[in-house]
């Protein structure tokens, strides 16, 4: 068990829907991250927040957002859902001290979302 | 061009055999390289980080980075049927942006 916990398991739900996915980080990691996962692109990373702030952000598309609330749990919000934002999505966290610990990534179990 | 390529597989072995999992990365810049593994239906573990060249070793795991050609290798000796997963290599560039490799998959048979 990574300590990573992401909520919930599966989602499925149609197009133009939308949904919220839910992470809780380690206890005591202040950086979150978000991926998504589809069989023909990869491990793609999203975006990146820590301690409560927006810091990095990759191939995310516009109807996708994101915020980490001060409890340090994340929410990741996609909307006007597509056939093709069916994929896996994981949210890590990583371990704020230490410049080494700082690549280390804990990866939750994902949510698998299937949009019909 | 992809900032790390990787070999998707599938990769298929005896049990007992040395696996070599490769990946190379295109941009001179990256210092830190991370091989994490995924079983089926599960999130990423790491199974090892590495600094810049060189090897580091782990039990029957070998993780070797040749900075000079941007190769990454990750090396198991006497694979297991339970080393049956995918193998995802990754960078990190600034601490923030994480790049992952496509993922090969490796199946061990008894």
């Amino acid at each position: 068990d990574s300590g990573v916990t992401q909520t919930p398991k599966h989602l499925i739900t149609a197009t133009g829907q939308r949904v919220t996915l839910r992470c809780s980080p380690r206890s005591g990691d202040l950086s979150v991250y978000w991926y998504q996962q589809s069989l023909d692109q990869g491990l793609q990373f999203l975006i990146q927040y820590y301690n409560g702030e927006e810091r990095a952000k990759g191939n995310i598309l516009e109807r996708f957002s994101a915020q980490q609330f001060p409890d340090l749990h994340s929410e990741l919000n996609l909307s006007s859902l597509e056939l093709g934002d069916s994929a896996l999505y994981f949210c890590a966290s990583s371990p704020t001290t230490g410049k080494l610990a700082k690549n280390i990534q804990y990866f939750g179990a994902g949510t698998r979302l299937s949009v019909l | 061009q992809k900032e790390v390529e990787q070999d998707p597989g599938p990769l298929s072995v005896p049990e007992g055999a040395i696996v070599s999992l490769n990946c190379t990365y295109s941009n001179s810049a990256f210092q830190y390289f991370m091989w994490y593994r995924q079983y089926s239906r599960k999130g990423p573990e790491l199974l090892m980080y590495t600094y810049s060249s060189g090897n580091k070793e782990d039990g029957r795991f070998t993780a070797q980075v040749d900075k000079s050609s941007k190769y990454i290798s990750l090396f198991i000796r006497d694979s297991q049927p339970s080393d049956s997963a995918t193998y995802l290599c990754a960078t990190v560039y600034n601490f923030n942006k994480f790049y992952f490799g496509s993922g090969t998959k490796l199946n061990v048979k008894p």
